[in-house]
């Protein structure tokens, strides 16, 4: 079974700081690995993905995040936030190669972001 | 190109009552999903739909929960009879096949009192 773990259901960052958003996964086969952004009132964007290949993946926005295998980790940063990035993040896992496409998510973290 | 679209935006029922949310796809997208977030909780998924049929309904709850596809376009979701603990917001998301990039629809809020 896969499941997926973010630690800190609230972050605060100052504008211009570091944005670090932190994703444990568990899963027992190789997974596929994302981090969906929800802005008020939208629906889920797609920021990054991890599928094969490099492990540091960069995404919409100045995001970017990088897949440990031994740390099983999806963290998720960016190097200067801005006041637009306050919203709702959200890191998935899916099953490689499988028939079906349906994401496992976590808890979700929102992001504050002070002037 | 549209987005995924989703109806209604809110929806308050009582107790007891029959609620059907309305999911269109991308269109071209053979792959519809239906995902589900109670306040406090993670967004879950429900289930699955390829073209008309459904790939995976693991995640429905109850037989309380009903979704079609109909002709493999828009689907709907129904809920009969809504209890409390049905609040939240339903998502729904397509992709093109299914190991692809599932775009997300804005969600339908959900509330039971």
């Amino acid at each position: 079974a896969q499941s997926v773990t973010q630690l800190g259901s609230h972050v605060s960052v100052s504008e211009g700081a570091l944005v670090l958003l932190r994703c444990n996964y568990s899963s027992s086969v190789p997974p596929y690995l994302f981090w969906y952004v929800q802005y008020p009132n939208q629906g889920l964007q797609l920021l990054l993905k991890y599928t094969t290949g490099a492990t540091l993946v960069k995404g919409i926005n100045g995001f970017e995040a990088e897949f440990k295998k031994s740390e099983t980790s999806f963290h998720l940063t960016k190097p200067s936030a801005h006041m637009s990035d306050a919203a709702e993040y959200f890191c998935a896992v899916t099953v490689r190669s499988s028939n079906t496409g349906k994401l496992i998510f976590g808890q979700g973290t929102t992001l504050q972001v002070k002037p | 190109e549209a987005g995924v679209t989703q109806f209604p935006s809110h929806s308050v029922i009582e107790k007891g009552q029959t609620v059907t949310l309305r999911c269109d796809p991308i269109s071209g997208h053979d792959n519809l999903y239906w995902y589900r977030r109670v306040m406090g909780k993670e967004i879950k998924f429900l289930l699955h739909f390829v073209k008309e049929s459904k790939q995976d309904e693991s995640g429905m709850p109850n037989n309380r929960f009903l979704a079609e596809r109909t002709g493999g376009t828009y689907s709907t979701l129904k809920v009969q009879p809504a209890e409390l603990e049905d609040s939240g917001v339903y998502f729904c998301a397509s992709s093109q096949v299914s190991d692809s990039e599932a775009f997300f629809g804005q969600g339908t809020r959900l509330t039971v009192v």
